[in-house]
């Protein structure tokens, strides 16, 4: 009965490589996001995306790519890892009940590139 | 640019009341959410401000100004499970896109 589940949860790979994380929630929201944090907790906003449609884009580097299959899934495929995309990489969902926006986090991914 | 500004750390007692705030400056907001995260752990929802006032919830409530930019997160009764950190997240647009603060690191001590 998992909320928003990732996989996989631990991730260590060479510099160079590609990888992918997924993301797969079953609370029937509309908008999912990938957030990125660092060592030292700072938590920000990668992509968001609402019924398949990329809503938010920050400014991330192009290695990284989105991909929402449908409104239940939201991967993340990262091409030629650096050493400094080392992080926490945080799946989320959201509703809005009037003009609250709750987002639920998945249990992350620990990625390490060496 | 957008900032949010909260104190990097606090401490208190098991029992007793930790306020922690939280100051923003942002292009845009809807309204001011607290989220805890254990260590190891993944951030979860405590509370949202969307209206000026205080907000509560069992033993936490949180309190927004919106003409001061300021809001805060108050703990009652604290238990040692309450040590945390603590984010206060800014929605800046109606794409529910947050911006989070650096986090209040809590430790509760015996």
């Amino acid at each position: 009965d998992t909320a928003v589940s990732q996989t996989p949860k631990y991730l260590v790979t060479q510099m160079g490589n590609d990888k992918s994380i997924k993301c797969e929630q079953n609370l029937g929201h509309d908008t999912m996001y990938w957030y990125k944090q660092d060592s030292k907790k700072f938590l920000k906003i990668m992509f968001s995306y609402n019924n398949k449609e990329l809503i938010i884009n920050e400014t991330v580097p192009n290695r990284f790519s989105p991909k929402s299959p449908d409104k239940a899934h939201l991967n993340l495929h990262i091409n030629s890892l650096e050493l400094g995309d080392s992080a926490v990489y945080f799946c989320a969902s959201s509703h809005r009940t009037g003009g609250e926006e709750t987002q639920y986090f998945g249990p992350g991914t620990r990625l390490l590139v060496l | 640019g957008q900032s949010l500004e909260q104190p990097s750390e606090v401490t208190a007692v098991e029992g007793a009341i930790v306020q922690i705030n939280c100051t923003y400056q942002t292009s845009g907001f809807y309204g001011l959410s607290w989220y805890q995260q254990h260590d190891g752990g993944a951030p979860t929802f405590l509370s949202y401000n969307g209206l000026d006032g205080l907000e509560e919830t069992g033993r936490f409530s949180s309190f927004l100004s919106r003409s001061d930019s300021y809001g805060y997160l108050l703990l009652q009764e604290l238990q040692m499970k309450d040590s945390a950190s603590y984010f206060c997240a800014v929605r800046v647009n109606q794409g529910g896109k947050l911006i989070f603060g650096q986090g209040t690191e809590l430790s509760v001590k015996p």
